[in-house]
């Protein structure tokens, strides 16, 4: 079974341009969580999805969006980007419904630098 | 944001030494997660565990998951070069809907071959 699937892995904005991230599911996973991980910070919750809506989201100002699509890719987006949003973002994937606490698995991240 | 008290920070140990690290949290959790990330790319879960008590093995890996359900530890046995990466922890706790995972700040492993 293919894992989680990034694209791109890498990329160079400048500040006040926006960028949208892309996510793969494991097949058959219906909840996408994204998550920003920087070395001071470690990994911060950013929202996640399941079944096209957002189930839960983190502290992160509104310039970050996401949305997932039927078939349970899912995107997010970083409008007026700002130096400190320099990242690497990870997404990761679970099978499991709401309310059931299960396991996560996770893509290799996009690295996002922002100048 | 909220997170596990995650340690040691680093560590630095000759092959073939035992290493162990673990969590602390100041809220119950239902769940503990041990993943290992290389540079470069996402966390790799290493053992889940889901019962308070619980002791778990995965090869040279053992993770506990605390009596008082605030905590847990890790322990690799025979530490061999390609442990070398980042290990976190995180947690889930319970509050009505919310499973967000709660992360700590990682421990960072070298290994001297």
């Amino acid at each position: 079974k293919a894992g989680v699937t990034q694209t791109p892995r890498y990329l160079i904005k400048t500040r006040g341009q926006q960028v949208t991230l892309s996510c793969s599911p494991i097949s058959g996973h219906r909840s996408v969580s994204w998550y920003q991980q920087t070395p001071g910070q470690g990994l911060q919750f950013l929202f996640e999805y399941f079944s096209e809506t957002q189930r839960n989201k983190g502290n992160f100002p509104g310039r970050f969006s996401g949305r997932q699509f039927s078939n349970s890719r899912s995107e997010m987006n970083v409008s007026t980007l700002e130096l400190g949003d320099s990242a690497l973002y990870l997404c990761a994937s679970s099978s499991r419904g709401a309310g059931v606490t299960d396991t996560q698995y996770f893509g290799p991240g996009t690295r996002l630098t922002v100048l | 944001g909220q997170q596990l008290n995650q340690s040691p920070q680093s560590m630095f140990i000759q092959e073939g030494e035992d290493v162990s690290m673990n969590c602390t949290s100041s809220s119950i959790f239902n769940t503990w997660l041990w993943y290992k990330q290389d540079p470069g790319e996402g966390p790799v879960l290493l053992i889940a565990l889901y019962k308070a008590g619980e002791l778990t093995s995965n090869g040279r890996l053992t993770a506990q998951f605390g009596i008082t359900r605030k905590d847990s530890f890790l322990n690799i046995s025979a530490s061999i070069p390609s442990d070398v990466g980042i290990y976190f922890c995180a947690g889930n706790g319970n509050a009505g809907n919310n499973r967000k995972l709660i992360w700590g700040l990682g421990t960072s492993l070298a290994v001297n071959p």
